[in-house]
């Protein structure tokens, strides 16, 4: 079974500040792990993807995020937030085999502040 | 990348009255789909995992009588609440499969279902 956890429930960050959402996952098999945003009354939409390969992941809106094995961490950055980046943020994992189900973190709230 | 559309965004319904809500897939087949309840500020739930012509697979405590799923095509998931009540108004969100290796989630807009 997989766990994920993300550590913090709200992030407030001043307007063109870099910010870091923490997520951590716990799984005895290989993984895929995601990062998606949700505004408000909408579906998810996908930031940022690790399936293999490269440690450090690109995504849209200027996002990245770095896996990290030995720690079980995929962390998600942005360099420089905008007004428009407050929205929920949900880190997920499943499972490498077959289509199996996303579990998803209980998300983080990030509140970008002029 | 692929798209999700869900139908309706929003709907109001008094109580004891079922409603109905699609979930299609626009540019792919989709022979699995997800049914996902968020309540206000909290992540997301899974309630059923949906197989085109067979029955759904509900997770523990999901009352399958209650939330009716019906898959009939490779492009549509419907999920069925029925005799809503006032504790049934969520959020519910669809997501399929989709990408290379059926990788990456692509998800609905949401229903925000109020039952009054």
């Amino acid at each position: 079974a997989q766990s994920v956890t993300q550590l913090d429930s709200q992030v407030p960050v001043f307007e063109e500040a870099p910010v870091e959402l923490r997520c951590n996952y716990s799984s005895s098999v290989s993984v895929y792990l995601f990062w998606y945003v949700q505004y408000p009354n909408q579906g998810l939409q996908l930031l940022l993807k690790y399936l293999s390969g490269s440690t450090l992941v690109k995504g849209i809106n200027g996002f990245e995020a770095e896996f990290n094995k030995s720690q079980t961490s995929f962390h998600l950055r942005k360099p420089s937030v905008h007004i428009s980046d407050t929205a929920e943020y949900f880190c997920a994992v499943r499972s490498t085999g077959g289509y199996n189900k996303l579990i998803f973190g209980a998300g983080t709230r990030l509140a970008v502040h002029p | 990348g692929a798209v999700v559309s869900q139908h309706p965004s929003w709907v109001i319904c008094k109580s004891g009255t079922s409603v109905k809500i699609e979930c299609r897939s626009l540019d792919f087949q989709a022979t699995t789909m997800f049914w996902y309840r968020q309540f206000p500020k909290q992540s997301l739930m899974l309630m059923a995992t949906s197989n085109e012509g067979s029955k759904a697979t509900y997770e523990q405590g999901v009352e399958k009588d209650k939330f009716l799923i019906n898959h009939a095509s490779l492009t549509l998931s419907t999920l069925t609440v029925t005799s809503a009540h006032p504790e049934d108004s969520s959020f519910y969100i669809c997501s399929a499969p989709s990408g290379t290796g059926r990788t990456e989630a692509f998800f609905g807009q949401g229903t925000r279902l109020t039952v009054v």
